[in-house]
């Protein structure tokens, strides 16, 4: 099984500024990585698939970048509804796995 | 529009027996997987298993295998998840999805979650 490790656990950003979190896998997944927005009380929405495509509905200030074993979620310019936790989740090894979470937190 | 509707929250006591659902509208059931997958309190997400309800292919993660039966009738297009025995660890928020590229995701359509709460 293929685990994904986040990082920073927490991201303390203001509105405005630069964010940039990280997911890690344990062996390749190739470009098999997509990025999950949750926000309390809600499901997980996804945000980028394939490493740095945006779904559907995602504003441009998001972007993904990596393959292989390192991943990055970058958001250019916080806005206040972007405040929540990030998970990644790799689809190239079975099972599907998640990682642990970045939880992006207003300071 | 794509809906996964799932069932309400349950409140069981350990020992008991649970089937929870997942109904899926806007779309073809019968050529989408649904996935399922466990948050438990406070906790990240845990991918469970997934069906293909068009003929049935059911596959779980190891993790899951033999404790919960994932399961569904396309004839009122909806998922199941059952578990024969709750235990107070399988207290967490299940969601249902539907990956769009393959079985393993990514996941873009969820439902609202159903909380299970297993206590004496």
């Amino acid at each position: 099984e293929i685990v994904l490790t986040q990082s920073p656990a927490t991201l303390s950003l203001s509105p405005g500024e630069r964010a940039t979190l990280s997911c890690r896998a344990s062996q390749s997944v190739g470009n098999y990585l997509a990025w999950y927005q949750q926000k309390p009380g809600q499901a997980p929405r996804l945000f980028i698939y394939d490493a740095s495509n945006r779904a559907t509905g995602i504003p441009a200030r998001f972007s993904g970048s990596g393959s292989g074993t390192d991943f990055t979620l970058t958001i250019s310019s916080l806005e206040p509804e972007d405040f929540a936790v990030y998970y990644c989740q790799q689809r190239d090894n079975w099972p599907p796995t998640f990682g642990p979470g970045t939880k992006v937190e207003i300071k | 529009e794509v809906q996964l509707v799932q069932s309400g929250a349950e409140v069981k006591k350990p020992g008991e027996p649970l089937k929870i659902s997942c109904k899926g509208s806007g779309y073809t059931f019968t050529t989408y997987w649904i996935a399922w997958v466990r948050q438990m309190p406070g906790k990240g997400l845990e991918w469970m298993g997934i069906i293909y309800p068009g003929d049935s292919d059911t596959r779980y993660s190891p993790s899951f295998q033999g404790q919960v039966t994932i399961s569904a009738d396309r004839s009122i297009n909806t998922a199941y998840l059952q578990w024969g025995s709750l235990k107070a660890s399988d207290t967490a928020i299940y969601y249902c999805a539907r990956p769009a590229l393959s079985s393993a995701g990514p996941f873009d359509y969820w439902g609202r979650g159903t909380l299970v709460t297993v206590s004496s």
